[in-house]
């Protein structure tokens, strides 16, 4: 089966922790995205990958990096910088272009830093 | 303002009711995706509209481009359909990548 999977489903961390999330897709996509989704918002683009070693920042990227070593791989990593970091974290990759373009979601990883 | 106005935001009905989303748009170029988000989180998608209307079950999503509108349309409301749902256009980032923008959402409720 393919797709894009997110582990841990619920992770916990301390205040002043990096915390890495992961994302693996089996998909082929070379595109690959972090979302960040609070109460009452959209999602918010943190960083987006269209090709392995190659990643950019989205709107809310400070206090995240991000590495895209292998296709298949996307981590998030929540610095201490990030103020606010108790939020759901979603990936997703993406395929084709134009009014074929079309994204998929993984499950999400909702982190509480307290 | 958001670029991406969804209304309700919230929703509340009884099952079998017709259930209408609306969503209007600033930006974006000529594709709009519908997105379901259950309880759990995951997002699946429902449509991708550059024109006109497509049916899947009972769920219709039609679009407008010159007004920059679509809306989603649910037939015959079942508690199971209970979700948030997303309305996202296709945007290009700097460098000419394909991507989305999203509405934040209208959470649907239908009661039995």
């Amino acid at each position: 089966d393919g797709g894009i999977t997110q582990s841990p489903k619920y992770l916990f961390r301390k205040e002043g922790q990096n915390v890495t999330l992961s994302c693996e897709q089996n998909l082929n996509h070379d595109a690959m995205y972090w979302y960040r989704q609070d109460p009452g918002q959209g999602l918010r683009l943190i960083y987006y990958s269209q090709i392995v070693n190659d990643f950019q920042k989205g709107d809310i990227a400070e206090g995240y990096s991000v590495s895209r070593e292998k296709k298949e791989s996307f981590p998030l990593t929540v610095t201490s910088a990030q103020k606010n970091p108790t939020a759901f974290y979603l990936c997703a990759s993406s395929v084709g272009q134009g009014a074929v373009y079309e994204q998929y979601f993984g499950p999400g990883t909702r982190l509480t830093v307290t | 303002k958001n670029e991406v106005e969804q209304s309700p935001q919230n929703l509340t009905a009884q099952e079998g009711e017709f259930i209408t989303i609306n969503c209007s748009y600033s930006v974006g170029i000529s594709a709009l995706h519908w997105l379901q988000q259950h309880p759990g989180g995951g997002i699946v998608s429902l449509f991708m509209l550059s024109s006109g209307k497509k049916k899947h079950g009972r769920l219709i999503a039609t679009i407008n481009i010159q007004e920059k509108h679509s809306s989603l349309h649910i037939t015959a409301s079942h508690p199971r359909d209970s979700a948030v749902y997303i309305c996202a256009v296709r945007v290009l980032f700097g460098g000419g990548a394909d991507g989305l923008t999203f509405g934040k959402g209208t959470h649907l409720i239908i009661q039995p």
